[in-house]
Formats: structure tokens, C-alpha cells, sequence
């Protein structure tokens, strides 16, 4: 089955790096991904892994996946005021039929205090 | 901007009632899918069309249903509506159908059933 599990909240001092991490289910899932949600807006895509990949850097953004303990972890480094918001986790697991869907985590809501 | 566009962008409605959300998909991108979220049960995936065709199938209620057009945008009915409908439904968008394609999320519609 499909299940993403996500811690909460998380507070940060701006400046410092911010850990978010998540835990999913479905070993089939070919891609993970980070969607942030500022408030009243819509889910903003910011990277994806693919399953077969370690870890990916892009530019203040590292993520990082233990395939064996299906743990995917996101860290913003120097985190900003700006990146206060909800973080979701999802994957993406093959359906038979050839469809698409991604199952979210429950997300995770930054705050960044000065 | 994801280049994914949804109308209207707020709804407020009684229960009984019929609504209908509309969804236009990046330029190029043959696959729409349709997510709610909601405080208690998160984001969920409701149904993907490709190209005209369902290929997807979430946790979408017997009320709810959904279509694409040839024109490829996309509109989610709901139908009888309660209470518990009140919720945020995302469109997205992506190229192609498969578990490989990144998924771009529109704004939102906000529906209130009162």
C-alpha cells in the first residue's frame, strides 16, 4: 500500500539549515518529489528524485534518499523568512494501466523566526 | 506560475447542489488530474485523464465526476454536495500519462458548501 508520513511542524532561526523529513511505503515509486504550499496558494514543485539516485543538489535545496529505509529528507540551507511554508512529500508509484497519481505526505509546516 | 489555470477561483454554494470546476493544462501537456484537499484527509488524487480518456482512478466519490475535453482542458463535477465537500481541489497538468511525468499544479479552486 501506499503511505507517506511526514513530521508536523518544524521551527528554524533564519540563517540556519532546516531538515524536513519523510518516510513513504511503495518501493515501486520511480520518482519522489518536494512540493512547498505558501498560504492561500497552490503546490509549487521544487525537485524531484529519481528513485535509482542517492541524492540531488540544486542550489540551496539538497535532497537526499535511503532507497533500503525509504527515507527521503529535503534541507534548505541559510533557510529566509520566504521559505516559511508547508512542505509536502509524494511519490509517484507505477499503476498498472499506465496511469499517474502522487500520494502526499501530510506535510510539514516551516517557520522560520528571525 | 505553473502555467496550469483554474476557475472559478473561490465557490460558495448550499448543500444538494451541483458545481463545476474548470481546468485549463499547461500548453502541451496531454494528462489533467484532479486532487482535493482537505484538513482531514489531507491532499488526496481523485482521477487523471489523458488525452480524453480516464486513466486513473483515486479515491473520487460516486457524486464526483470528471472530463476532458478535445480541447484538453478539463472540468470536475460535484454533485449533491455536503457539508464535508468543502475542501480545495487542484488541477494539474503534466506531458505525457506515466508514473515518470511531473505534475505542475494550478492555483486552486476553494469550494465552501454551506
Amino acid at each position: 500500500g501506499e503511505d507517506v508520513e511526514q513530521s508536523l511542524f518544524l521551527s528554524v532561526r533564519e540563517g540556519d539549515s532546516s531538515v524536513i523529513n519523510c518516510t513513504y511505503t511503495d518501493s515501486s515509486s520511480t520518482y519522489l518529489y518536494w512540493y512547498k504550499q505558501e498560504p492561500g496558494a497552490g503546490l509549487q514543485l521544487l525537485t524531484y528524485i529519481f528513485s535509482n539516485m542517492d541524492m540531488k543538489q540544486d542550489q540551496r535545496l539538497t535532497v537526499l534518499l535511503n532507497k533500503k529505509d525509504k527515507h527521503l529528507s529535503l534541507r534548505i540551507a541559510d533557510t529566509q523568512t520566504g521559505d516559511s511554508a508547508i512542505y509536502f512529500c509524494a511519490e509517484s508509484p507505477i499503476l498498472t494501466g499506465g496511469g499517474n497519481k502522487l500520494t502526499f505526505g501530510t506535510g510539514t509546516q516551516l517557520k522560520v523566526e528571525l | 506560475d505553473s502555467g496550469v489555470t483554474q476557475t472559478p477561483k473561490h465557490l460558495i454554494t448550499a448543500t444538494g447542489q451541483r458545481v463545476t470546476l474548470r481546468c485549463s493544462p499547461r500548453s502541451g501537456d496531454l494528462s489533467v488530474y484532479w486532487y482535493q484537499q482537505s484538513l482531514d484527509q489531507g491532499l488526496q488524487f481523485l482521477i487523471q485523464y489523458y488525452n480524453g480518456e480516464e486513466r486513473a482512478k483515486g479515491n473520487i466519490l460516486e457524486r464526483f465526476s470528471a472530463q476532458q475535453f478535445p480541447d484538453l482542458h478539463s472540468e470536475l463535477n460535484l454533485s449533491s454536495l455536503e457539508l464535508g465537500d468543502s475542501a480545495l481541489y487542484f488541477c494539474a497538468s503534466s506531458t505525457r500519462s506515466g508514473g515518470t511525468d511531473t505534475q505542475y499544479f494550478g492555483p486552486g479552486t476553494r469550494l465552501t458548501v454551506l
